[in-house]
């Protein structure tokens, strides 16, 4: 079964840049799609962008000019940076694959949560 | 971007009874793109139905969703202790992808 494996600084200063790897186990992530998602009490469940295996992205239009996802096949991760970031981006941020399918949009493998602190 | 309401925001029942809870969205979400998740605290959350009305692998069939266009329906039929949780609707029609803000089902 695919497991899926946040990692990164649990804490970051206002105005640096946020950055996450996911890495996963169990299966490739050629062919399928992967998203990054956050969760914080005050904008709940907020998808932030998503990639295909091969390198095409799609970001939530609210965060497009801050982020970037990328993913390194060799290492079978992806990767997400949200730069300039402020106490707004204080969230857990989840990881996520969308299931091989034609109507692909939903999610049904979720890494377990990286929770990340913006503060000085 | 297509918003995603929420009713109840949140559901006191007892175990063995049944829920019914909704979502709506400010526009129609074309081919049933819906799907509906459970999430218990500190983790993450958990598909249960997608396509608006097909379960997810391993989820019981007291899992029912329904519904089309605007306005979807998950039925929980007899609640287990451990069903217990906060739900979320989200539409994949149209990006960005969008989530309910949850109902939280608890204990009576």
């Amino acid at each position: 079964q695919v497991q899926l494996q946040e990692s990164g600084p649990g804490l970051v200063k206002p105005s640096e840049t946020l950055s996450l790897t996911c890495t996963v186990s169990g299966d490739s992530i050629n062919n399928y799609y992967w998203s990054w998602i956050r969760q914080s009490p005050g904008k709940g469940l907020e998808w932030i962008g998503y990639l295909y295996y091969r390198g095409s992205t799609s970001y939530n239009p609210s965060l497009k000019s801050r982020v970037t996802i990328s993913a390194d096949t060799s290492k079978n991760q992806f990767s997400l940076k949200l730069t300039s970031v402020t106490a707004a981006d204080t969230a857990t941020y989840f990881c996520a694959r969308h299931p091989r399918a034609n109507n692909w949009g939903f999610v049904d493998f979720w890494g377990q949560g990286s929770p990340v602190t913006v503060s000085s | 971007e297509i918003v995603l309401t929420q009713s109840p925001g949140s559901l006191s029942l007892s175990p063995g009874e049944g829920a019914t809870l909704f979502c709506r969205a400010s526009q129609t979400i074309s081919s049933s793109f819906l799907a509906w998740y459970q999430q218990k605290h500190g983790q993450a959350p958990r598909l249960l139905i997608y396509g608006a009305s097909s379960r997810a692998t391993g989820i019981p069939d007291r899992f029912s969703g329904s519904g089309s266009a605007t306005d979807f329906t998950l039925n929980i039929s007899r609640l287990e202790p451990e069903d217990f949780a906060f739900y979320y609707c989200q539409q994949y029609a149209t990006s960005p992808f969008t989530f309910g803000p949850g109902t939280k089902v608890d204990i009576k």
